[in-house]
């Protein structure tokens, strides 16, 4: 059953530390994606990854915020430093986009972070 | 512009009836595809369904159907014999530009009422 990988699931640290989420896509998935979710602005895509280039990062606070896909099967999004602000749930999702049409997007469990 | 418009930020259904979640979408681009995720309050998001923009038949998983008019640029989703476990948020998305772009809707929670 393939599936996408997040760790950690939870995470509570300090203001001002730094946070490194990690995901693993499905296997044989080239896209991967950062979204962000919170009550008040619902779900944002921070950053995508093609064939592990990054695609657009333009949703991302470039000025702590960072994403890398160091091989096929690990993402990691980096915070560094944490802010309060940045307490929500950060979601990966994976697709296999090598066919013109859209392709579905899986979703994993979530890192829920929390900044105190 | 809003991308996906889900109006009804929330619904109730009774158990075993039908129930249609809105979802109106906006782009200008002829290839794009729509899709219908599921987000329990554990929090996972769940593919349900996809409708590409060429297809000519509406999509249809198990108990979910997406009733696609193209004209009127909507893709609602339907769930049938609803059940005490289909309550949860459900998301209308939308792809476009060979997933270049990619957009959420806000979002309806569904009630399902013993």
């Amino acid at each position: 059953d393939a599936r996408v990988t997040q760790t950690p699931r939870d995470k509570v640290t300090e203001m001002g530390q730094e946070v490194t989420m990690r995901c693993q896509p499905i296997l044989g998935h080239n896209t991967v994606f950062w979204y962000r979710q919170t009550m008040m602005q619902g779900l944002e895509l921070l950053a995508y990854f093609r064939n592990r280039a990054p695609l657009d990062d333009s949703g991302m606070p470039k000025d702590r915020f960072s994403a890398e896909m160091p091989d096929a099967t690990l993402a990691t999004l980096k915070i560094q430093p944490s802010e309060p602000r940045d307490s929500a749930v950060y979601f990966c999702a994976s697709a296999l986009s090598d066919r013109p049409r859209m392709e579905t997007q899986y979703f994993g469990p979530g890192t829920r972070l929390l900044v105190l | 512009a809003q991308k996906i418009t889900q109006t009804q930020p929330g619904m109730f259904v009774q158990e075993k009836e039908a129930v249609t979640l809105d979802c109106t979408y906006d782009t200008s681009d002829p290839s794009y595809g729509l899709f219908w995720y599921k987000q329990p309050s554990s929090g996972e998001m769940i593919f349900l369904i996809y409708q590409g923009s060429y297809d000519q038949q509406n999509a249809t998983e198990g108990r979910y159907s997406l009733n696609f008019q193209k004209a009127r640029k909507s893709a609602n989703l339907v769930i049938s014999a609803s059940q005490l476990g289909d309550s949860a948020m459900y998301f209308c998305a939308m792809s476009v530009n060979t997933g270049n772009q990619f957009y959420f809707g806000t979002g309806t929670s569904l009630t399902v009422i013993p």
